[in-house]
């Protein structure tokens, strides 16, 4: 079975400065992963995926992520965090065959301190 | 551009009774997704749908069913509620049944159970 771990149910971080929120997968082949964002009391918006080709992908609202194979990993960068990037972020896994439905990680709360 | 449409977006029910909610995808998306998520988890996928038949069952309870319509369209019947059902249920749809293709999620619907 796969699955995704996220490091940190809450991550808080300044205005500007670096955002990261990390994701880890376990799964017998590399899978397809993506990045969910969700507001509060609102749908989940993708934020960005990877299946094939570049491993630095890059997403909507100044995010990208890059996988590295190597490491199990797929973290979450933003260079400088803005206020309304508050928000809980889900990582997410499907698999390549069979199944492919996406299976979310816990979810990273992240604030932006002014 | 056309999004994924849930209805009702919020629902009161009390124990015991039986709820529907209703799903609509984006146009020209034969792929229907139901993901429950309780307060503060991460989404859990109950079913999925591909061309009106079942793709992937997740954690979805007996008392629960689910089918897809001619028009793709879909609907999550949950009877004999109970407390722990209170959640907030969410429609995705995509383009195929195929990995990596994108899930476009709904707002939800949100259900609490007295």
């Amino acid at each position: 079975a796969q699955s995704v771990t996220q490091l940190g149910s809450h991550v808080s971080v300044s205005e500007g400065a670096l955002v990261l929120l990390r994701c880890n997968y376990s799964s017998s082949v590399p899978p397809y992963l993506f990045w969910y964002v969700q507001y509060p009391n609102q749908g989940l918006q993708l934020l960005l995926k990877y299946t094939t080709g570049a491993t630095l992908v890059k997403g909507i609202n100044g995010f990208e992520a890059e996988f590295k194979k190597s490491e199990t990993s797929f973290h979450l960068t933003k260079p400088s965090a803005h206020m309304s990037d508050a928000a809980e972020y889900f990582c997410a896994v499907s698999r390549i065959t069979g199944r492919r439905a996406l299976t979310f990680g816990s979810g990273t709360r992240l604030q932006v301190q002014p | 551009a056309a999004g994924v449409i849930q209805s009702p977006r919020h629902l009161i029910k009390e124990k015991r009774e039986t709820a529907t909610l209703k799903c609509y995808p984006i146009p020209r998306h034969d792929t229907v997704y139901w993901y429950q998520q309780g307060p503060g988890q991460d989404p859990q996928l109950l079913i999925s749908f591909y061309e009106k038949m079942q793709s992937d069952k997740g954690s979805i309870p007996d008392r629960f069913s689910a089918q897809q319509f001619s028009d793709y369209h879909s609907e999550l019947n949950m009877s004999s509620l109970e407390l722990g059902d209170s959640a907030l249920y969410f429609c995705a749809s995509s383009p195929r049944d195929r990995a990596g293709n994108t899930i476009y999620f709904g707002e939800g619907s949100w259900l609490t159970v007295v």
